[in-house]
């Protein structure tokens, strides 16, 4: 069983809506990351929160907006997406940033396609 | 530049042995992950190397060489269930970001 629960499993959105994905864990992790995957590619890192604060923003557009709300909890709002946005969504989290504590934790990934 | 460089594709046999080689080139070193990913699912990891040598942990080893940028990872006693892809990442200067190989597709044939 996953440590890191994503919410929902696969999102369905059309180009002019609003939605959110969501991200738990309990591990008493400090760092938390979103990362994009397209198929057959590696993750693609967006965006790194440490201790709750923004610390790394890959330039990502603007229509994803990330959220860290408590040291357990992380989203990603989503808004006006394009189709080349669908894709798997991965949450991560890790002890820390550095060496091995700096192993990360996926969550099961969220599955977007934009019409 | 930062660059990586492992295999696009394998394949072995059940119960044989494979070595997934890994050839990075970073702007300064922290360590390198191994992940496994089955298709459709997220990455789990499988080793983390930050000094030379070889880690072992059960079916599985890594080796890292830091001074030829080199790393493999050994997979004994295949299974069927070890289908999936291999991804290299090294840690480059940056403590938050791996930089992730292209991963390679490991097909296991009975």
């Amino acid at each position: 069983d996953t440590e890191v629960t994503q919410t929902p499993k696969h999102l369905v959105m059309g180009m002019t809506n609003k939605k959110s994905l969501k991200c738990e864990q309990h591990m008493g992790h400090r760092a938390m990351y979103w990362y994009k995957q397209k198929a057959k590619k590696p993750p693609e890192l967006m965006f790194v929160y440490s201790y709750e604060k923004l610390s790394i923003n890959e330039s990502v557009p603007s229509r994803f907006s990330p959220e860290c709300p408590n040291s357990s909890l992380l989203n990603l709002h989503l808004h006006a997406l394009q189709p080349e946005d669908s894709a798997l969504y991965l949450c991560a989290s890790s002890q820390s940033v550095s060496g091995m504590a700096g192993e990360l934790f996926f969550g099961e990934g969220s599955r977007l396609t934009v019409l | 530049g930062q660059n990586i460089d492992q295999p696009t594709e394998m394949t072995a046999t059940e119960g044989a042995i494979v070595q997934i080689n890994c050839t990075y080139q970073t702007s300064g070193f922290n360590g390198l992950f191994w992940y496994q990913q089955h298709a459709g699912e997220a990455p789990t990891f499988l080793s983390y190397n930050v000094l030379d040598g070889l880690e072992e942990k059960g079916r599985f080893s890594s080796f890292l060489s830091r001074s030829k940028g080199y790393s493999y990872l050994l997979l004994k006693e295949l299974q069927m269930k070890d289908s999936a892809s291999y991804l290299c990442a090294p840690k480059g200067d940056s403590n938050y970001q791996l930089i992730w190989g292209a991963g390679t597709k490991l097909i296991i044939k009975p």
